[in-house]
């Protein structure tokens, strides 16, 4: 079965620090991958989606990027974060092909300070 | 803009009794509808879908689909405690990607 691994679980960075989270997806290959974030009380936002090694598309302009080094691996990243940035940051993945549902990981909790 | 509404509630209902639990989505060309529950703190977990219209059951659960109204709902027969969570719709748009609603809080009281 496939399963969908996300750390940290919780984070808590000062203003302007660098960034990096890290998801990967086991028992499946060529997944779709996806960052979300949510805010306190909010609904999910999608921040990138990716279809491939190297494919990434970003929905919001914003400080932080995404990179896919590995098929099942995703990675967010940030040079500086901002106070703005903090939430409930999500991956998902879902199987290629129309329709798919997507799956999320754990979740990571990041915290601005 | 394609948009999937929800009301934020909460929705309280008594143990026992049927939750009822809706969304509207504003896209006429989305194909696949999904409910997720988020318990407090946690990642949304995939607890139904339905890609036709009608109905879809699943232990407690049934998901309906209306197409030509543009709404699809989630019921909960014998609500229990542990059904307390937030439930968020989501709706695939013919871009093939998800759009999910704010959610709805629901509270089932013992």
């Amino acid at each position: 079965s496939q399963t969908i691994h996300q750390w940290p679980a919780t984070l808590v960075q000062p203003v302007g620090s660098p960034l990096s989270l890290e998801c990967t997806v086991e028992g499946t290959s060529n997944p779709n991958l996806y960052w979300y974030r949510q805010a306190a009380g909010r609904g999910l936002q999608l921040l990138f989606y990716s279809v491939g090694i190297g494919q990434i598309s970003s929905e919001v302009p914003q400080n932080l990027s995404a990179s896919r080094p590995q098929d099942r691996q995703f990675i967010l990243s940030s040079k500086k974060l901002l106070l703005s940035d903090s939430g409930f940051y999500l991956c998902a993945w879902s199987g290629q092909g129309s329709y798919q549902p997507q799956h999320f990981g754990d979740g990571t909790r990041l915290s601005i300070l | 803009q394609k948009e999937v509404e929800q009301n934020s509630g909460p929705l309280s209902v008594p143990e026992g009794a049927i939750a009822s639990l809706n969304c509207t989505y504003s896209d006429r060309g989305s194909q696949s509808f999904f409910w997720y529950r988020q318990y407090s703190g946690k990642s949304p977990e995939l607890i139904m879908f339905i890609y036709s219209n009608g109905d879809k059951e699943d232990g407690r659960f049934t998901a309906q689909l209306n197409k030509a109204s543009q709404y699809v709902s989630l019921l909960i027969r014998d609500s229990q405690p542990s059904d307390s969570a937030t439930y968020l719709c989501a709706v695939h748009n013919a871009g093939n990607m998800l759009t999910f609603g704010g959610g709805t809080r629901l509270m089932v009281k013992p």
